[in-house]
Protein backbone atom coordinates (compact mmCIF):
# COMPACT_ATOMS: atom_id res chain seq x y z
CA UNK A 1 0.00 0.00 0.00
CA UNK A 2 0.83 3.43 -0.05
CA UNK A 3 1.88 4.24 -3.76
CA UNK A 4 2.36 7.24 -4.94
CA UNK A 5 2.88 8.33 -8.66
CA UNK A 6 4.12 11.18 -11.05
CA UNK A 7 3.23 12.01 -14.44
CA UNK A 8 5.36 12.09 -16.65
CA UNK A 9 8.62 11.00 -15.61
CA UNK A 10 10.60 13.29 -17.70
CA UNK A 11 9.76 16.08 -20.04
CA UNK A 12 11.73 18.47 -22.13
CA UNK A 13 10.44 21.75 -22.74
CA UNK A 14 11.50 25.00 -25.13
CA UNK A 15 12.14 28.37 -22.67
CA UNK A 16 8.89 30.21 -21.83
CA UNK A 17 6.05 27.26 -22.35
CA UNK A 18 4.48 25.82 -19.37
CA UNK A 19 4.78 22.40 -18.27
CA UNK A 20 2.12 20.43 -15.64
CA UNK A 21 3.32 17.62 -13.49
CA UNK A 22 0.70 15.68 -11.80
CA UNK A 23 1.06 13.54 -8.38
CA UNK A 24 -1.32 10.61 -7.59
CA UNK A 25 -2.02 8.90 -4.61
CA UNK A 26 -3.28 5.70 -6.01
CA UNK A 27 -4.59 3.57 -2.88
CA UNK A 28 -5.05 6.34 -0.02
CA UNK A 29 -6.46 9.46 0.16
CA UNK A 30 -4.01 11.80 0.90
CA UNK A 31 -5.19 14.78 2.92
CA UNK A 32 -1.51 17.19 2.20
CA UNK A 33 0.79 16.69 -0.36
CA UNK A 34 3.96 18.45 -0.90
CA UNK A 35 6.39 19.74 -3.16
CA UNK A 36 9.90 19.23 -3.69
CA UNK A 37 12.56 20.24 -5.82
CA UNK A 38 16.11 18.57 -6.02
CA UNK A 39 18.94 19.50 -8.21
CA UNK A 40 22.15 17.20 -9.20
CA UNK A 41 24.10 15.80 -5.97
CA UNK A 42 21.94 18.39 -3.82
CA UNK A 43 19.30 17.75 -1.18
CA UNK A 44 15.81 17.97 -1.66
CA UNK A 45 14.30 21.27 -1.00
CA UNK A 46 10.60 21.84 -0.01
CA UNK A 47 9.36 24.02 -2.32
CA UNK A 48 5.07 23.83 -0.65
CA UNK A 49 2.63 22.02 0.99
CA UNK A 50 -0.35 21.34 -0.89
CA UNK A 51 -3.93 20.58 1.07
CA UNK A 52 -6.46 19.36 -0.63
CA UNK A 53 -9.58 22.57 -1.04
CA UNK A 54 -7.19 25.01 0.15
CA UNK A 55 -4.29 27.06 -1.10
CA UNK A 56 -0.62 25.83 -0.91
CA UNK A 57 1.69 27.36 1.31
CA UNK A 58 4.63 27.94 -0.44
CA UNK A 59 8.58 28.15 1.14
CA UNK A 60 10.60 31.44 1.26
CA UNK A 61 12.10 32.17 -1.76
CA UNK A 62 9.83 30.09 -3.84
CA UNK A 63 7.63 32.23 -6.09
CA UNK A 64 3.46 31.41 -6.36
CA UNK A 65 2.87 32.85 -9.25
CA UNK A 66 5.70 30.71 -11.71
CA UNK A 67 4.89 27.28 -9.48
CA UNK A 68 1.53 27.03 -9.37
CA UNK A 69 0.24 24.29 -7.32
CA UNK A 70 -3.95 22.84 -7.56
CA UNK A 71 -4.36 20.14 -5.19
CA UNK A 72 -8.18 19.63 -6.13
CA UNK A 73 -8.87 15.88 -4.76
CA UNK A 74 -7.89 13.54 -2.08
CA UNK A 75 -5.68 12.38 -4.81
CA UNK A 76 -4.92 14.22 -7.10
CA UNK A 77 -2.26 17.38 -6.58
CA UNK A 78 -0.63 19.11 -10.31
CA UNK A 79 2.39 21.83 -10.08
CA UNK A 80 2.50 23.98 -13.04
CA UNK A 81 5.98 24.98 -13.94
CA UNK A 82 5.08 28.51 -16.02
CA UNK A 83 6.87 30.07 -18.72
CA UNK A 84 9.63 27.83 -17.85
CA UNK A 85 13.39 28.57 -17.95
CA UNK A 86 16.93 26.78 -18.08
CA UNK A 87 17.63 27.25 -14.56
CA UNK A 88 13.89 25.49 -13.76
CA UNK A 89 15.45 22.24 -14.82
CA UNK A 90 15.82 19.78 -11.98
CA UNK A 91 13.84 16.52 -10.37
CA UNK A 92 10.45 17.52 -9.19
CA UNK A 93 9.44 14.94 -6.38
CA UNK A 94 5.90 14.66 -4.66
CA UNK A 95 4.93 13.54 -1.15
CA UNK A 96 2.19 12.51 -0.01
CA UNK A 97 0.79 12.07 3.54
CA UNK A 98 -2.48 10.41 4.98
CA UNK A 99 -4.71 11.45 7.70
CA UNK A 100 -2.83 11.12 11.18
CA UNK A 101 0.31 10.11 9.80
CA UNK A 102 3.92 11.58 9.82
CA UNK A 103 5.20 9.25 7.07
CA UNK A 104 5.48 10.68 3.89
CA UNK A 105 5.35 8.63 0.65
CA UNK A 106 6.93 9.65 -2.34
CA UNK A 107 6.22 9.81 -5.77
CA UNK A 108 9.06 8.66 -8.50
CA UNK A 109 9.75 12.26 -9.40
CA UNK A 110 9.87 14.32 -12.87
CA UNK A 111 12.86 15.31 -15.03
CA UNK A 112 12.21 18.79 -16.47
CA UNK A 113 14.71 20.07 -19.04
CA UNK A 114 13.95 23.17 -20.53
CA UNK A 115 16.16 24.17 -23.14
CA UNK B 1 14.15 28.79 10.61
CA UNK B 2 14.82 24.70 10.78
CA UNK B 3 18.01 23.45 10.06
CA UNK B 4 19.43 20.28 9.50
CA UNK B 5 22.87 19.47 9.57
CA UNK B 6 24.23 15.83 8.19
CA UNK B 7 28.10 14.86 8.13
CA UNK B 8 29.74 13.41 6.81
CA UNK B 9 28.97 14.68 2.83
CA UNK B 10 30.70 11.22 1.81
CA UNK B 11 31.04 7.73 3.64
CA UNK B 12 33.48 5.35 1.99
CA UNK B 13 33.81 1.76 4.05
CA UNK B 14 34.48 -1.80 3.04
CA UNK B 15 32.18 -4.49 3.02
CA UNK B 16 31.15 -5.93 6.33
CA UNK B 17 32.06 -3.06 8.39
CA UNK B 18 29.82 -0.29 10.29
CA UNK B 19 28.93 3.17 8.52
CA UNK B 20 27.44 5.90 11.13
CA UNK B 21 25.66 9.29 9.86
CA UNK B 22 25.53 11.82 11.98
CA UNK B 23 22.43 14.99 12.00
CA UNK B 24 21.51 17.47 13.82
CA UNK B 25 18.50 20.00 13.90
CA UNK B 26 17.93 23.04 15.49
CA UNK B 27 14.44 23.15 16.53
CA UNK B 28 13.91 21.69 19.34
CA UNK B 29 10.05 21.10 18.71
CA UNK B 30 10.81 18.27 16.29
CA UNK B 31 9.43 15.55 17.54
CA UNK B 32 9.79 13.02 14.11
CA UNK B 33 13.30 11.36 12.41
CA UNK B 34 13.17 9.54 9.32
CA UNK B 35 16.10 8.28 7.25
CA UNK B 36 15.49 7.81 3.36
CA UNK B 37 18.12 6.09 0.98
CA UNK B 38 18.37 7.35 -2.23
CA UNK B 39 19.90 5.80 -5.59
CA UNK B 40 20.75 7.98 -8.27
CA UNK B 41 17.47 8.96 -10.29
CA UNK B 42 14.99 7.26 -7.98
CA UNK B 43 12.94 8.00 -5.25
CA UNK B 44 14.02 8.59 -1.64
CA UNK B 45 12.94 5.41 0.12
CA UNK B 46 12.42 5.42 3.94
CA UNK B 47 14.63 2.99 5.47
CA UNK B 48 13.78 3.69 9.30
CA UNK B 49 12.25 6.26 11.75
CA UNK B 50 12.14 7.74 14.84
CA UNK B 51 9.85 9.24 17.14
CA UNK B 52 10.54 12.05 19.94
CA UNK B 53 9.43 9.89 22.70
CA UNK B 54 11.69 7.24 21.67
CA UNK B 55 15.75 7.28 22.25
CA UNK B 56 16.74 3.97 19.63
CA UNK B 57 15.16 1.91 16.87
CA UNK B 58 16.28 -1.11 15.07
CA UNK B 59 15.89 -2.78 12.27
CA UNK B 60 17.92 -5.87 11.34
CA UNK B 61 21.05 -4.29 10.23
CA UNK B 62 19.64 -0.68 10.80
CA UNK B 63 19.64 1.47 13.42
CA UNK B 64 19.03 4.69 14.78
CA UNK B 65 19.41 6.65 17.85
CA UNK B 66 18.08 10.11 19.19
CA UNK B 67 19.80 12.25 21.19
CA UNK B 68 16.61 15.45 22.16
CA UNK B 69 18.91 17.11 24.95
CA UNK B 70 21.49 17.23 22.43
CA UNK B 71 18.91 17.47 19.01
CA UNK B 72 21.64 14.94 17.77
CA UNK B 73 20.29 12.05 16.02
CA UNK B 74 22.11 9.02 13.91
CA UNK B 75 22.16 6.32 11.37
CA UNK B 76 23.79 3.37 11.96
CA UNK B 77 24.24 0.31 9.84
CA UNK B 78 26.19 -2.73 10.48
CA UNK B 79 27.53 -5.16 8.13
CA UNK B 80 27.44 -3.33 5.06
CA UNK B 81 26.89 -4.39 1.84
CA UNK B 82 27.63 -3.27 -1.53
CA UNK B 83 23.86 -2.60 -2.35
CA UNK B 84 23.88 -0.26 0.64
CA UNK B 85 25.97 2.11 -1.29
CA UNK B 86 23.42 5.74 -2.08
CA UNK B 87 23.09 8.87 -1.47
CA UNK B 88 21.67 8.53 2.55
CA UNK B 89 19.31 11.93 3.84
CA UNK B 90 18.26 12.27 7.16
CA UNK B 91 15.05 14.58 8.11
CA UNK B 92 13.06 16.33 10.88
CA UNK B 93 9.84 17.53 11.45
CA UNK B 94 7.26 18.53 14.08
CA UNK B 95 3.87 17.84 14.42
CA UNK B 96 2.32 21.72 13.28
CA UNK B 97 2.80 21.45 9.74
CA UNK B 98 4.62 18.12 8.98
CA UNK B 99 7.23 19.46 6.76
CA UNK B 100 9.96 17.64 6.37
CA UNK B 101 13.34 19.35 6.25
CA UNK B 102 16.03 17.67 5.01
CA UNK B 103 19.68 17.19 5.86
CA UNK B 104 22.61 17.58 2.95
CA UNK B 105 22.67 14.03 2.51
CA UNK B 106 26.15 11.34 2.55
CA UNK B 107 27.19 9.45 -0.25
CA UNK B 108 27.78 6.23 1.45
CA UNK B 109 30.19 3.59 -0.40
CA UNK B 110 30.54 0.12 0.17
CA UNK B 111 33.43 -1.39 -1.59
CA UNK B 112 33.38 -4.51 -2.10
Amino acid sequence: GAVVSQHPSWVICKSGTSVKIECRSLDFQATTMFWYRQFPKQSLMLMATSNEGSKATYEQGVEKDKFLINHASLTLSTLTVTSAHPEDSSFYICSAMGPGRNEQFFGPGTRLTVL
Amino acid sequence: GENVEQHPSTLSVQEGDSAVIKCTYSDSASNYFPWYKQELGKRPQLIIDIRSNVGEKKDQRIAVTLNKTAKHFSLHITETQPEDSAVYFCAASRGATNKLIFGTGTLLAVQP
